[in-house]
């Protein structure tokens, strides 16, 4: 089945320690997104990304690195300079940014900082 | 820039109740807006989208109707289930009057919705 798979589901890391999350994606789709979700905040654009080997800063990058070497990979890196990493993270993927495709997200990854 | 307003929560209603959820937006251009649902544990879905004024989205018997005069995209369902409980969040995505989207979405801050049999 085609979809958006993100790993592990559930991570828990110590402060000052970077981690990365897992996105994979095998819709064929040019277009991935990182989300951020907190209670009552609904979900804030970290980063997108339109094609491989490009990617643009969303709203909130301060803190976060991305990649995207492989059209169905984006992994996304919580860095030790994000102040407060604790959240549900969600992937998302569409054909294409500049189009009015539906995207389509996947199970989220909840970070916890000890 | 782009905003939505979604009514505060948590909205609890029994089960075959009428169910609303307010959502309104500020937006320059043509938004396109959406209506995603969140269950327990699981990421966002699409629940139903309207792309252009007057449009009416409708899915498993939600409605919302683009309203451009007032701005607004509200959520209806005339009789709610206990397997409609989640998280719904209205979303917008800008665009010029050639409709090219911006492709980002804009959010608002999600409604939690609980109904009791």
């Amino acid at each position: 089945d085609g979809g958006i798979t993100q790993s592990p589901k559930y991570l828990f890391r110590k402060e000052g320690q970077n981690v990365t999350l897992s996105c994979e994606q095998n819709l064929n789709h040019d277009a991935m997104y990182w989300y951020r979700q907190d209670p009552g905040q609904g979900l804030r654009l970290i980063y997108y990304s339109q094609i491989v080997n490009d990617f643009q800063k969303g709203d909130i990058a301060e803190g976060y690195s991305v990649s995207r070497e492989k059209k169905e990979s984006f992994p996304l890196t919580v860095t030790s300079a994000q102040k407060n990493p604790t959240a549900f993270y969600l992937c998302a993927s569409s054909k294409a940014v500049a189009s009015n495709n539906e995207q389509f997200f996947g199970p989220g990854t909840r970070l916890t900082v000890l | 820039g782009n905003s939505v307003t979604q009514m505060e929560g948590p909205v609890t209603l029994s089960e075959e109740a009428f169910l609303t959820i307010n959502c309104t937006y500020t937006a320059t251009g043509y938004p396109s807006l959406f209506w995603y649902v969140q269950y327990p544990g699981e990421g966002l879905q699409l629940l139903l989208k309207a792309t252009k004024a007057d449009d009416k989205g409708s899915n498993k018997g939600f409605e919302a109707t683009y309203r451009k005069e007032t701005t607004s995209f509200h959520l209806e369902k005339g009789s709610v289930q206990v397997s409609d409980s989640a998280v719904y969040f209205c979303a917008l995505r800008g665009s010029n009057a050639g409709g090219t989207s911006y492709g980002k979405l804009t959010f608002g801050q999600g409604t939690i919705l609980t109904v009791h049999p």
